[in-house]
């Protein structure tokens, strides 16, 4: 057990439609940060945050935005739903905000019919 | 463009032999490289990691060596047991940010 806690654990709905995935890191982690894996294929980076703040960026679309609450969850917003964003969206945390490993949750699986 | 890449999507090796797995690089900016393992239905788990100014890092039947001169990390495995069957992935970072960039997985099996 990791200690990252990802909620819900499969999804499923609609296009068009807006749905919000919950991550709660390990006790005393400050960083955040959510990936995506689509079928097949490796891991991608979304967004990390430290302490409430954003400390990087990836190829994360405008549909889709993220935030980290004083408690030190996040969320992870994607809005507008195509089929396409059907994948795996991982949660993970860190210690600190670099040279550290990343401790993954066990992902949310979203299913866009 | 994928910045780290693992070429062989999958490997088979016999229980009690080595297993290799490979990966490559292009950003020689990268310094700071893990290797994570993955079974069904989990998130990925933390095996091992290595920062550029070691090329080589041990952790019991884990090693990961770094030839930074061919941006090349590779993960041995000895010996391989039928439980380290699984997905595994290598990742990369460069500075002062934990940005991983992770290539695309290689699936071992290791036949009992």
């Amino acid at each position: 057990d990791s200690g990252v806690t990802q909620t819900p654990k499969h999804l499923i709905t609609a296009t068009g439609q807006r749905v919000t995935l919950r991550c709660s890191p390990r006790s005393g982690d400050l960083s955040v940060y959510w990936y995506q894996q689509s079928l097949d294929q490796g891991l991608q980076f979304l967004i990390q945050y430290y302490n409430g703040e954003e400390r990087a960026k990836g190829n994360i679309l405008e549909r889709f935005s993220a935030q980290q609450f004083p408690d030190l969850h996040s969320e992870l917003n994607l809005s507008s739903l195509e089929l396409g964003d059907s994948a795996l969206y991982f949660c993970a945390s860190s210690a600190q905000s670099s040279n550290s490993p990343l401790h993954f949750g066990n992902g949310t699986r979203l299913t866009v019919t | 463009d994928q910045q780290v890449k693992q070429n062989s999507p999958s490997l088979s090796v016999q229980e009690g032999r080595i297993s290799i797995l490979n990966c490559d690089y292009t950003n020689s900016m990268f310094d700071y490289f893990l290797w994570y393992k993955k079974y069904p239905a989990e998130g990925p788990t933390f095996l091992i990691s290595i920062s550029s100014i070691k090329d080589k890092n041990e952790d019991g039947r884990f090693t990961v060596f770094l030839n930074k001169s061919a941006k090349h990390l590779s993960l041995h495995i000895v010996p391989s047991q039928p439980g380290d069957s699984a997905v595994y992935f290598c990742a990369a970072s460069e500075g002062n940010f934990n940005k991983f960039y992770f290539g695309s997985g290689t699936k071992l099996n290791v036949k009992p």
